[in-house]
């Protein structure tokens, strides 16, 4: 069966550090592989998609960026975090149209 | 253009049944999603219907589509205090074949009261 992990699950930064946030699947492969991020409990905002490695779409222009260096692999960085970038992060992965989320991660930037 | 719609809190007795309700824009959506997200968790899918589908029904669970009206509905019957949660709507839009890319509702919290 497929699995998504994504660590760490918490993460208390101060503003201007860099940020490396790490996103797994295992069970599949050439899934497609998405970032989102939700502020407060709320709505889900997509960030970054990928259909596969390297390849790399952005849905917002941020303060962030993402990169596919293996298949099931997804990495969210920042080189300078802002406080705005604090929420709730998001990986999920789909094969076909059903996505599958991960547990998440916290950030808080203060 | 895209867009998914849900009310925001919705507050049912523990045993009622709970009716959440979402509207989305674009008629070719192939699958329409439900999906259940606990404080701090990620999100689980709950169900799916597809698109030539008027109703689904899983367990607790009862899915209605109306294609017409573009409205989706998740019946929870005997609600319990597990159930509190968001409930997210998404829709699988035209064009999105390739990238799996879903439009999501902003969620509905369900408040269970005992």
């Amino acid at each position: 069966s497929q699995t998504i992990h994504q660590w760490p699950a918490t993460l208390v930064q101060p503003v201007g550090s860099p940020l490396s946030l790490e996103c797994t699947v295992e069970g599949t492969s050439n899934p497609n592989l998405y970032w989102y991020r939700q502020a407060a409990g709320r709505g889900l905002q997509l960030l970054f998609y990928s259909v596969g490695i390297g390849q790399i779409s952005s849905e917002v222009p941020q303060n962030l960026s993402a990169s596919r260096p293996q298949d099931r692999q997804f990495i969210l960085s920042s080189k300078k975090l802002l406080l705005s970038d604090s929420g709730f992060y998001l990986c999920a992965w789909s094969s076909v149209d059903t996505q599958y989320f991960g547990p998440g991660t916290r950030l808080t930037v203060l | 253009g895209e867009d998914v719609e849900q009310s925001l809190f919705l507050s049912v007795r523990e045993g009622d049944s709970s009716v959440i309700n979402c509207t989305y824009t674009d008629s070719s959506s192939t699958y329409l999603y439900w999906y259940k997200q606990e404080p701090g968790a990620g999100l689980q899918l709950l169900t799916y219907i597809f698109s030539n589908m008027d109703m689904k029904q899983d367990q607790r669970l009862t899915v209605l589509l109306n294609k017409k009206d573009k409205h989706l509905s998740l019946r929870i019957a005997d609600t319990q205090t597990g159930d509190s949660a968001i409930y997210f709507c998404a829709e699988s839009p035209r064009g999105s074949s390739n990238t799996g890319k879903l439009i999501f509702g902003q969620g509905t919290t369900l408040q269970v009261k005992p």
